[in-house]
């Protein structure tokens, strides 16, 4: 069985640039969750989709968007880069959203910004 | 404010020995609670998890204690293997909520 797939897996950008990052989660699961990770805060909770519908969303500025599809691929969405947006971006998949159930990750997406 | 702590940032075991990771977390009203493991250059992989009417789950080598009133997690893995060299992560999630995660404890085992 696939698991989820994150693409790409390392990205460069530099500052104001925007950038989009794939996830596909695990066939049958329908909800996606996006987090980032930084050595000095763990994973952070961005956002949760559901049946193309956000259910739910961090502490994160606007700059961070994401979006759901139909297939329950997911895409997020940074505009304006900044430098503090270097990070790990990982995408988590699970049959239900925000249920007793774990979520599994995919390998992330390392985006480095110059 | 941090829900989910972890407080040691590093653990070391000898392989064959019990390893003990712990997490302590401030809601009360959390009631699912999960451990993952991460190798670098991977994404978090799922361990195991307790709800909280439970306070014991075992999966293998891995045990998780769940200790509602003093607000405490553990993962116990025993007998340590050098494979299990990894950063381990406990998360939280209160019914319709989002996970949280603590910032990991490093674990070493060595042969």
């Amino acid at each position: 069985k696939a698991g989820v797939t994150q693409t790409p897996r390392y990205l460069i950008k530099t500052r104001g640039q925007q950038v989009t990052l794939s996830c596909s989660p695990i066939s049958g699961h329908r909800s996606v969750s996006w987090y980032q990770q930084t050595p000095g805060q763990g994973l952070q909770f961005l956002f949760e989709y559901f049946s193309e519908t956000q259910r739910n969303k961090g502490n994160f500025p606007g700059r961070f968007s994401g979006r759901q599809f139909s297939n329950s691929r997911s895409e997020m969405n940074v505009s304006t880069l900044e430098l503090g947006d270097s990070a790990l971006y990982l995408c988590a998949s699970s049959l239900a959203p925000l249920g007793n159930q774990p979520q599994h990750f995919g390998d992330g997406t390392r985006l480095s910004i110059l | 404010d941090q829900q989910v702590k972890q407080n040691s940032p590093s653990l070391s075991v000898q392989e064959g020995r019990i390893s003990i990771l712990n997490c302590d977390y401030t809601n009360s009203m959390f009631d699912y609670f999960l451990w993952y493991k991460k190798y670098p250059a991977e994404g978090p992989t799922f361990l195991i998890s307790i709800s909280s009417i439970k306070d014991k789950n075992e999966d293998g080598r891995f045990t998780v204690f769940l200790n509602k009133s003093a607000k405490h997690l553990s993962l116990h893995i025993v007998p340590s293997q050098p494979g299990d060299s990894a950063v381990y992560f406990c998360a939280a999630r209160q019914a319709g909520t989002a996970l949280i995660f603590g910032k990991g404890t490093t674990l070493s085992v060595s042969s």
